[in-house]
């Protein structure tokens, strides 16, 4: 089956860690995003990768990071540095940029 | 900034009655696309749309690309039970990687 997979799906950190958000996709595409979703907003991008060893920052990419150095995967990592990092973090790729975005199922991370 | 509001937020209908929602842009979009996302889940991509006129169907789901580009909407017709969840549009302008995302339509059906 090709798709999107996210791991974990839920996630509890204490404050002043980092954490690592997994992001795999099994479609061959070349573009990969990272949204965040609050209640009552919508998607807000993080970051995206155009290309394997590219990326660039998004709306809100302060204290975020991510890596591509594989084409099947994008990882975030949740610094300390974000104030509020509490929210539901979606995963996304397209066949190029200009294709429709499809999305992974969600990993939700808890800041204790 | 580039705006996208989508409406109603809300909507409550009875099972079998037919819906519509909208989104409109203070931008020129070049391609629209519209998810269903349930509870917990990732958005699920419902349909596609690149050229301003189009109309296009998916099962009791049809989608149009407003003649302005600045505007979109969705028809669900003869709902179901499972029609329940948040319905969001999604636009982006030509050139670019990003993709606008609207606040969604919580649509709620009442069997």
């Amino acid at each position: 089956d090709g798709g999107i997979t996210q791991s974990p799906k839920y996630l509890f950190r204490k404050e002043g860690q980092n954490v690592t958000l997994s992001c795999e996709q099994n479609l061959n595409h070349d573009a990969m995003y990272w949204y965040r979703q609050d209640p009552g907003q919508g998607l807000r991008l993080i970051y995206y990768s155009q290309i394997v060893n590219d990326f660039q920052k998004g709306d809100i990419a302060e204290g975020y990071s991510v890596s591509r150095e594989k084409k099947e995967s994008f990882p975030l990592t949740v610094t300390s540095a974000q104030k509020n990092p509490t929210a539901f973090y979606l995963c996304a790729s397209s066949k190029d940029r200009h294709n429709e975005q499809f999305f992974g199922p969600g990993t939700r991370l808890t800041v204790l | 900034g580039q705006q996208l509001n989508q409406s109603p937020q809300s909507m409550f209908i009875q099972e079998g009655e037919d819906v519509s929602m909208n989104c409109t842009s203070s931008s020129i979009f070049n391609t629209w696309l519209w998810y269903k996302q349930d509870p917990g889940e990732g958005p699920v991509l419902l349909i596609a749309l690149y050229k301003a006129g189009e109309l296009t169907s998916n099962g009791r789901l049809t989608a149009q690309f407003g003649i302005t580009r600045k505007d979109s909407f969705l028809n669900i017709s003869a709902s179901i039970p499972s029609d329940v969840g948040i319905y969001f549009c999604a636009g982006q302008t030509s050139g670019t990687y990003k993709y606008i995302f609207g606040t969604g339509t919580r649509l709620k059906v009442l069997a």
